[in-house]
């Protein structure tokens, strides 16, 4: 079965600080990988990964794909209040189908 | 351009009561997809429609969940009847071909007591 693991559950950290959020995945004909940010209920997009070791960045977070080990990894820099919500990470297999962690909760103390 | 659209809200029913969710995709969009997100999981596939008709439903509980979308724009997803065990937010997300980036509606959280 298509299984998507995330870590840390949950991660608390001061403003300002550096976050890297992990997520690995076992695979049936992997296609991609996408993270989604969570606040109240609806998941807003952030990025699309489906090339090894190619970084995708969007001003302070970026995020990267290891397809050898499985992988990939979130990156905040520079943390805000605003960064708090559930990060997911979901995998994209051979029908095309979204497979969902079960996220990262990441709350940043002002 | 608009976003996805979802109504209710939110929803409270009793349990053995029937609830109906409503969803309408980003104008263009020929897939849709309803999931369901219980407090502390990830949100899990129910049904994917590519237009109007049904790509995946293998993970719909069919005894009690429907969905339907006739004219391939508008979605609706019913319970009946519904079980504790169904309270959950649930999210319809669209997307314009089934490997393209889904982009979430706000969700409907429901509560079954």
């Amino acid at each position: 079965e298509d299984k998507v693991v995330q870590s840390p559950l949950s991660l608390v950290v001061h403003e300002g600080d550096t976050v890297t959020l992990n997520c690995s995945y076992e695979v049936t004909n992997f296609r991609s990988l996408l993270w989604y940010k969570q606040e109240k209920k609806a998941p807003t997009f952030l990025f699309m990964l489906t090339s090894s070791g190619i970084e995708k960045k969007s001003g302070r977070l970026s995020s990267i794909l290891d397809k050898k080990e499985l992988f990939s990894i979130l990156n905040i820099t520079a943390t805000q209040t605003g960064d708090s919500a559930i990060y997911l990470c979901a995998a994209r297999f051979g029908n095309e189908k979204l497979t969902f962690g079960t996220g990262t909760r990441l709350t940043i103390i002002p | 351009e608009a976003g996805v659209a979802q109504s209710p809200r939110y929803k409270i029913i009793e349990k053995r009561q029937s609830v109906a969710f409503w969803c309408n995709p980003i104008s263009g969009h020929a897939t849709l997809y309803w999931y369901q997100q219980i407090l502390g999981q990830g949100p899990k596939l129910l049904i994917q429609f590519q237009n109007n008709g049904v790509v995946d439903d293998s993970q719909l509980p069919k005894d009690r969940f429907s969905a339907e979308r006739l004219k391939g724009v508008d979605s609706t997803l019913k319970i009946q009847p519904a079980k504790l065990e169904d309270s959950a937010v649930y999210l319809c997300a669209s997307s314009r071909g089934g490997a393209d980036t889904q982009y979430f509606g706000p969700g409907t959280r429901l509560t079954v007591l």
